[in-house]
């Protein structure tokens, strides 16, 4: 049970680049969540996905898109990268209850630290 | 709209001291509340989450943290910290939904 895995680890673009981040998840999780994380800002949800086919925008989705192709993956992409999109990116996913009302865990993976130069 | 705030930036602590990290959140309705630890270049994992039901939550570590509604606060706390507890600590909140909003972190430095 590997739980949530991201690839790459680490990455260096210039700008105007693209690239894909990927997120898979093995504990059937409905719900998936990317985050950024920067100094002082805490996490800030960039998009998430309550189900397979379905994606929507959080807090700060400009410059990113994603894609929910299957219920175990997560992907994020950057169309053109941006110096302003240098952070470390976290994927999440979470099981919520049926009746819980949507108190979820949210289980991490160990991030990608993207520099965009 | 709710938001999370962590009153302590950065708190230094000496081993086998207690320790308190703060955080209070605004919200019009019911949440859920929860406290996440990253130790250095990992993802976040949970510490303790308040649903509810009793208003004094314990997690793992040792750790636990206290829901007071009057004062819309979950601070969290230890009663006597370990080297291996240095890392950064958010608070957050869930309302009631797919989205949850986390604090900036309080990083907990631990000093023999």
């Amino acid at each position: 049970n590997a739980g949530v895995t991201q690839t790459p680890k680490f990455r260096v673009l210039k700008t105007g680049q693209s690239m894909t981040l990927l997120c898979a998840q093995d504990m059937n999780h409905e719900y998936m969540y990317w985050y950024r994380q920067d100094p002082g800002m805490g996490l800030r949800l960039i998009h998430y996905s309550v189900g397979e086919g379905t994606t929507a925008k959080g807090e700060v989705p400009d410059g990113y898109n994603v894609s929910r192709l299957k219920k175990q993956n997560f992907l994020l992409g950057l169309e053109s990268a941006a110096p302003s999109q240098t952070s470390v990116y976290f994927c999440a996913s979470s099981y919520v209850p049926s009746g819980s009302g949507g108190a979820d865990t949210q289980y991490f993976g160990p991030g990608t630290r993207l520099t965009v130069l | 709209a709710q938001s999370v705030t962590q009153l302590d930036s950065q708190v230094p602590v000496f081993e086998e001291a207690p320790v308190e990290l703060r955080c209070n959140y605004s919200s019009s309705v019911s949440v859920y509340l929860f406290w996440y630890v990253q130790y250095p270049n990992q993802g976040l994992q949970l510490l303790l989450k308040y649903l509810s039901g009793s208003t004094l939550v314990k997690g793992i570590n040792g750790f636990e943290a206290e829901f007071n509604k009057s004062q819309t606060s979950f601070h969290l706390r230890k009663p006597s910290v370990h080297i291996s507890d240095t890392a950064e600590y958010f608070c957050a909140v869930n309302q009631r939904g797919f989205k949850t909003i986390f604090g900036a972190g309080t990083r907990l430095f631990v000093k023999a």
